[in-house]
């Protein structure tokens, strides 16, 4: 499976806009981008995926490289439960491999 | 629907003892898997299943056994415990026509200690 490197950690201050980013540079043509999130004690939940375009949903954006050797989650305006680890991950077939994912904290 | 469950949430083991993790979905999704997560890491898979009768094994199934003979019930085998069990097992479910873009969807969990 194709690699991603994202940021260990970032933070964000409550309301403000957060640019996750996450780099691809072996990604395969058929690979899909898919984001999940895992909240404290929970199992991770699905963000959003894309392909080439960048595409939106009521959760977040996701903005594609033009190359598709990069990618960045956008969450509009962060709130204290977008508080959790996102993990990038590349999808070719049914399955998921994790990575460690960006430890995301969001200030009040 | 109430997606996919998992029980129990909690167990603690003595090592060697043997014990099944529960897993089921009403989705209809043809493909299930099982991952562990151990204490600051992310999620490595166990086995998946894309369909009843059809078990695979992933990145880390030593230790472990599954099986699946419906398409709701995917359970996880632990035949003799040990102590590099302990870790918080996930089960996760989707469709497998259109693999690449189909979300998953998780389970709660199960925390399981063997001492």
């Amino acid at each position: 499976d194709a690699k991603t490197t994202q940021p260990n950690s970032m933070e964000s201050n409550e309301e403000e806009p957060v640019h996750l980013p996450c780099n691809h540079s072996t990604i395969s043509g058929t690979d899909y981008i898919h984001w999940y999130r895992q909240l404290p004690s929970q199992g991770p939940e699905y963000v959003i995926h894309g392909l080439t375009s960048n595409v939106n949903n009521r959760m977040a954006s996701l903005a594609i490289a033009e190359d598709r050797k990069s990618s960045t989650l956008i969450l509009h305006r962060a709130t204290l439960r977008d508080a959790a680890v996102y993990y990038c991950i590349l999808k070719g077939g049914s399955r998921l491999t994790f990575g460690e994912g960006t430890q995301l904290t969001v200030n009040p | 629907n109430a997606g996919v469950t998992q029980t129990p949430k909690f167990q603690v083991l003595k090592t060697g003892q043997s014990m099944t993790l529960q897993c089921a979905q009403d989705m209809n999704h043809e493909y299930m898997s099982w991952y562990r997560q151990d204490p600051g890491m992310g999620l490595r898979l166990i086995h998946y299943s894309v369909g009843a009768g059809i078990t695979d094994q992933g990145e880390v199934p030593n230790g472990y056994n599954v099986s699946r003979s419906t398409t709701e019930d995917f359970p996880l085998r632990l035949l003799s415990a040990a102590p590099s069990q302990t870790s918080v097992y996930f089960c996760a479910s989707s469709w497998v026509s259109g693999s690449s873009y189909n979300e998953q969807f998780f389970g709660p969990g199960t925390r399981l200690t063997v001492l």
